[in-house]
């Protein structure tokens, strides 16, 4: 069974440009969650999506934004890119139902930097 | 709101000896999961052991094993007979029950296993 698999691997874009991630889950996993890794700021939360609605999301700014589609690829968006915004992002599935969550699978991350 | 702290930033252990990596939680939650993941040099955070909050017995994955402490909201791991390739950041993770996949990480403890 493939794992979680995050496209790019890596990025490099320059500060007021935008960016999209991509994350493909493990097969059958119905969410995905997005998290920001930064040595200042640890692994934070930025949102959840599950079954193609965003059930839940983090304290980010409205630059960040994201989607599900049918098949549960994820993709999430920065805009307006800020010098903070550089970080690995990483992302995760689960093979949870309504409400019943379960351990979560990691993908290896993209690492954004913007100049 | 839920916390996780791991008040530990770097921890380092003999090959062959025991290690004990510290967190504690803060949660308003009845019903949670509790998780130490491992996140090598190579990004990939891998799940090591996991702990259901109903459950009192401390849960055991061959060489990992937990002190769950619930009245004192504490969660610690025991990595006994380390090996060089255990050496990786290790996060603890609070995640509450009730249909969302939110982990909340701690900062992080950098394990260094020594030859």
């Amino acid at each position: 069974k493939a794992g979680v698999t995050q496209t790019p691997r890596y990025l490099i874009k320059t500060r007021g440009q935008q960016v999209t991630l991509s994350c493909s889950p493990i097969s059958g996993h119905r969410s995905v969650s997005w998290y920001q890794q930064t040595p200042g700021q640890g692994l934070q939360f930025l949102f959840e999506y599950f079954s193609e609605t965003q059930r839940n999301k983090g304290n980010f700014p409205g630059r960040f934004s994201g989607r599900q589609f049918s098949n549960s690829r994820s993709e999430m968006n920065v805009s307006t890119l800020e010098l903070g915004d550089s970080a690995l992002y990483l992302c995760a599935s689960s093979s949870q139902t309504v409400s019943l969550s379960t351990e979560a699978f990691f993908g290896q991350g993209t690492r954004l930097t913007v100049v | 709101a839920q916390t996780v702290t791991q008040s530990q930033p770097e921890m380092s252990v003999q090959e062959a000896e025991t290690v004990t990596l510290s967190c504690t939680y803060d949660t308003s939650e009845s019903d949670y999961y509790l998780f130490w993941y491992k996140q090598p040099p190579s990004r990939q955070m891998i799940l090591v052991i996991r702990q259901e909050a109903y459950k009192q017995q401390n849960a055991t994955e061959n060489r990992f094993s937990v002190n769950f402490q619930k009245a004192a909201k504490s969660f610690s791991l025991k990595i006994s007979d380390s090996q060089l390739g255990d050496a990786a950041m290790y996060f603890c993770a609070c995640l509450p029950q009730g249909g969302s996949e939110k982990l909340v990480f701690g900062k992080g403890t950098k394990l260094t296993v020594n030859p």
